[in-house]
Formats: structure tokens, C-alpha cells, sequence
């Protein structure tokens, strides 16, 4: 079973830093690209930036909202995704979900996702 | 505002069939046959329902279905069921400089 479980959540202040881990189970990690989506509080999807696999180059991708700030990352010997969130801003409090994207490029459709961890941030 | 448009609200009664848009353009939906679908129960995260327009992954009823025709895609839900109730979220490959684009949502309420 496809398992997908998001941590490292919680209350941080304007322009400070945090990062999200999403741990992945049930399937083989380095086989598929990991997207992050968030959804702010009462509001709609909002896609964050993916990365490849390592056989497409592990290359990543990001919303032009979190273009320079957010890093998507991996180590696919311990199955896990990462996002380091830098410089965060009150606009960026959301649920953030990982998803596992359909293995075909390009990769925009997610076909599993995690149960969400909250970011906050507010002063 | 999002990039594509869908109804905030749909309704139906226990039965029926709704049919949902979702409206882009020549740059997305229009171009693409890369058009998913996905349900949010309240409280929960999303599922894929629909993917590559008409699609449905395994373990998806055939009650649900999608088609598209010029920049708009739709998907319908035939034989509402109250389990049915919650936000869909379609969304699409697009050739911006943002590869994924999702629309507003539309929150279907089963009478």
C-alpha cells in the first residue's frame, strides 16, 4: 500500500526558515517524481515545485510564488522528500500535501498524496 | 484568482447526474489532454478521480467520468451518491511558465 506521511509542521515567524519532510513507503521512491501542493486555509490547490526522478536527472520545478525561496530535495536511500522553505511569508501558511506524480512526463498529474501537515506563519 | 475557472457550487439530488466545468485556455485545457480531476471530502486530502481527461485510476467508480471539448473540460457524476459530497479540483499541464495549474474548486452538495 502506497503510504505517504508529511512532517516537520508547526508555527514559525515571518522570514524565518523551515523544512518539511514527507516520508514514502509502498512503492519504489526513486522510481517517481514527488510534487508538493498547498492549500491555504478555506482556499483552493495550489501546486509548489516537484522534482524528477534521478533517471530524468532529479531536476526540480517550482511556482513562480516560491521561485528562489523553496528547495525541493531527496534521498531516495531513505525514501524521502524534502522542502526547505526559506524566507517564509505570512502568505505562505497552508497545508502543505506531497504527492507521488504519475510516472509521465510531464509529471502534473499526482495519483497518491499525504494526509497535509500545517505551516503557519505569523508573528 | 486561479487559472481555471470552475462553478463555485453544484448540486444534486441522491440519483441524478451533475456535470462539473472547468475553463482554461489555448495555453492549458485547450492544448493538452493532461486534464485531472480531484475529490476533497471535508477535512481530508485530495484523490485523483480523472487523469489524461477521461481516465479514471483503479478503484474509481464508473459513476465518475471526464471529456473535454475546445478550452473546457467537465467531468461528470452519474448516480449521486451522498458520499459524493465534497470539493473537485480539476487541473492541467499548461505551457506558462508554471507547468501545473489547478482550478478554484467546486463544492457539490447531494441534496
Amino acid at each position: 500500500e502506497v503510504q505517504l506521511v508529511e512532517s516537520g509542521g508547526g508555527l514559525v515567524q515571518p522570514g524565518r526558515s523551515l523544512r518539511l519532510s514527507c516520508t514514502a513507503s509502498g512503492f519504489t521512491f526513486g522510481d517517481y517524481a514527488m510534487s508538493w501542493v498547498r492549500q491555504a486555509p478555506g482556499k483552493g490547490l495550489e501546486w509548489v515545485g516537484f522534482i524528477r526522478s534521478k533517471a530524468y536527472g532529479g531536476t526540480t520545478e517550482y511556482a513562480a510564488s516560491v521561485k528562489g525561496r523553496f528547495t525541493i530535495s531527496r534521498d531516495d536511500s531513505k525514501s524521502i522528500a524534502y522542502l526547505q522553505m526559506n524566507s517564509l511569508k505570512t502568505e505562505d501558511t497552508a497545508v502543505y500535501y506531497c504527492t507521488r506524480d504519475r510516472p509521465k512526463a510531464p509529471e502534473v498529474d499526482f495519483d497518491y498524496w499525504g494526509q497535509g501537515t500545517l505551516v503557519t506563519v505569523s508573528s | 484568482q486561479s487559472a481555471l475557472t470552475q462553478p463555485p457550487s453544484v448540486s444534486g439530488s441522491p440519483g441524478q447526474s451533475v456535470t462539473i466545468s472547468c475553463t482554461g485556455t489555448s495555453s492549458d485545457v485547450g492544448s493538452y489532454n493532461r486534464v485531472s480531476w480531484y475529490q476533497q471530502p471535508p477535512g481530508t486530502a485530495p484523490k485523483l478521480m480523472i487523469y489524461e481527461v477521461s481516465n479514471r485510476p483503479s478503484g474509481v467508480p464508473d459513476r465518475f467520468s471526464g471529456s473535454k471539448s475546445g478550452n473546457t473540460a467537465s467531468l461528470t457524476i452519474s448516480g449521486l451518491q451522498a458520499e459524493d459530497e465534497a470539493d473537485y479540483y480539476c487541473s492541467s499541464y499548461t505551457s506558462s511558465s508554471t507547468p501545473v495549474v489547478f482550478g478554484g474548486g467546486t463544492k457539490l452538495t447531494v441534496l
